[in-house]
């Protein structure tokens, strides 16, 4: 059964630095989003993309979020200047149309 | 906000069925309710949705009251593994993102 794959699953950084979470949508699917967990607490929706570009964000995705599909498979987050309050676990998803999502595992980001 | 609601908390006995409510009184005629769990802090898992009809697939079955203020999935014999939180969302035909609430941590007991 086709699936979303997300790397690193674990992912340690210093605070100010960058980092890419990477995806794997499902194969034929056209929608894709990233969500976040914090620790205890509610999933929270960051942005959606369709062709090419960002379809929706919430107030969280701010300046020094951004999103990319630099190929035909892999689907990325970047976070210029990580702040301690970003530590979360991030979950990509996707839909083949605006349908049910399919999320990934997720990557737990610690930001020290 | 959540456009939902949800017990926080149900236990329920290993082959048993479970029946998790969901409340919203809100929803409008295009929206979809989907049903989710997460366990422990892996990504959500889709599990079934329905606009107004019942619906049945191979991991449980979702019935909608006629007025659709609200909804009850059924887990019909549940296992150690379906214990995990099961979220309720109402989710506008051609929106784009999925507004989580707390969701209702089931647990399943031997």
């Amino acid at each position: 059964e086709p699936e979303v794959t997300q790397t690193p699953s674990h992912q340690v950084t210093q605070m100010g630095q960058e980092v890419i979470l990477r995806c794997v949508p499902i194969s034929n699917h056209l929608y894709f989003y990233w969500y976040r967990q914090i620790l205890g607490q509610k999933v929270e929706f960051l942005v959606s993309f369709y062709n090419n570009e960002i379809s929706e964000k919430s107030e969280i995705f701010d300046d020094q979020f951004s999103v990319e599909r630099p190929d035909g498979s892999n689907f990325t987050l970047k976070i210029r200047s990580t702040k301690l309050e970003d530590s979360a676990m991030y979950f990509c998803a996707s839909s083949a149309i605006l349908d049910e999502q399919f999320f990934g595992p997720g990557t737990r980001l610690t930001v020290l | 906000d959540a456009k939902t609601t949800q017990p926080p908390s149900m236990d329920c006995a290993e082959g048993r069925a479970a029946n998790l409510p969901c409340n919203h009184s809100t929803i409008s005629g295009n929206e979809y309710v989907y049903w989710y769990r997460q366990i422990h802090s892996q990504g959500p898992q889709y599990i079934i949705h329905g606009l107004k009809n019942n619906e049945t697939n191979e991991m449980a079955s979702l019935i909608i009251t006629e007025d659709r203020k609200s909804s009850t999935l059924i887990l019909p014999h549940a296992t150690l593994r379906d214990t995990a939180v099961y979220y309720c969302i109402a989710d506008t035909s051609g929106t784009y993102k999925y507004i989580f609430g707390t969701g209702t941590r089931l647990k399943v007991l031997a």
